[in-house]
């Protein structure tokens, strides 16, 4: 079964300065799908990058990108010019490519992230 | 586009009582999970359809938890009778063919006293 890493509970910055995010999982298989998602205290999980492992560079969305390793099996995400708005619980998210019996996304336990005025 | 959308947000009952939760997936979705989020921890699976055919139910404490997708839109999860650990969030996703992403509703959290 697969597993995601998430080893930082919390994590602060200073508005308008960089911060990232770090998340290691473990699989055997070679095609997959990684995530970052957001959670604000609203609750709903909001989709905020999205890695193919097939592709070789690294997924980037405005202010937010990843560092992708393959062979580290290591999904870092870098938050650039951090906002008041970017507070929240971020998940790292693994998901099979082929889907069956597997399929769901498996969670991190969640890295809190503070943002400082 | 409407989103996923899940009814009630809240919900308190004493133990032992039933409660059902609600979920209205995006349309066109033909993918639907229900997850389970303890404070401070991420989602858990409980159950994921394909239409209206529960394919991966594993998760799924079957003895006092139930769920049904009918028409492979609309889906119930209930739980009878509820115990003290079930109080959680209980969040639905659906996902669209031929992509990876899942798109989450708002959750209903449940309070058991």
């Amino acid at each position: 079964a697969q597993t995601v890493t998430q080893s930082q509970p919390e994590m602060s910055v200073q508005e308008a300065e960089t911060v990232t995010l770090s998340c290691t999982y473990d699989t055997s298989e070679s095609d997959y799908y990684l995530f970052w998602y957001k959670q604000p205290p609203s609750r709903q999980m909001i989709l905020v990058i999205r890695q193919e492992a097939y592709k070789q560079q690294n997924a980037t969305e405005n202010r937010f990108s990843v560092n992708f390793q393959k062979a580290a099996k290591s999904f870092s995400l870098k938050i650039s010019d951090s906002q008041l708005g970017d507070a929240a619980m971020y998940f790292c998210a693994y998901r099979s490519w082929t889907g069956g019996g597997a399929d769901g996304l498996t969670f991190g336990k969640g890295t809190h992230l503070i943002i400082q005025p | 586009e409407a989103g996923v959308v899940q009814s009630p947000r809240y919900k308190i009952i004493e133990k032992k009582q039933p409660v059902a939760f609600w979920c209205n997936p995006i349309s066109g979705h033909n993918t639907l999970y229900w997850y389970l989020q303890n404070l401070g921890q991420g989602p858990e699976l409980l159950i994921r359809y394909e239409n209206e055919e529960a394919v991966d139910d594993s998760q799924l404490p079957k003895d006092r938890f139930s769920a049904e997708r009918l028409k492979g839109v609309d889906s119930t999860l209930k739980i009878q009778p509820a115990e003290l650990g079930d109080s959680a969030v209980y969040l639905c996703a659906s996902r669209p063919a031929r992509t990876g992403e899942l798109f989450f509703g708002e959750g209903s959290r449940l309070t058991v006293l």
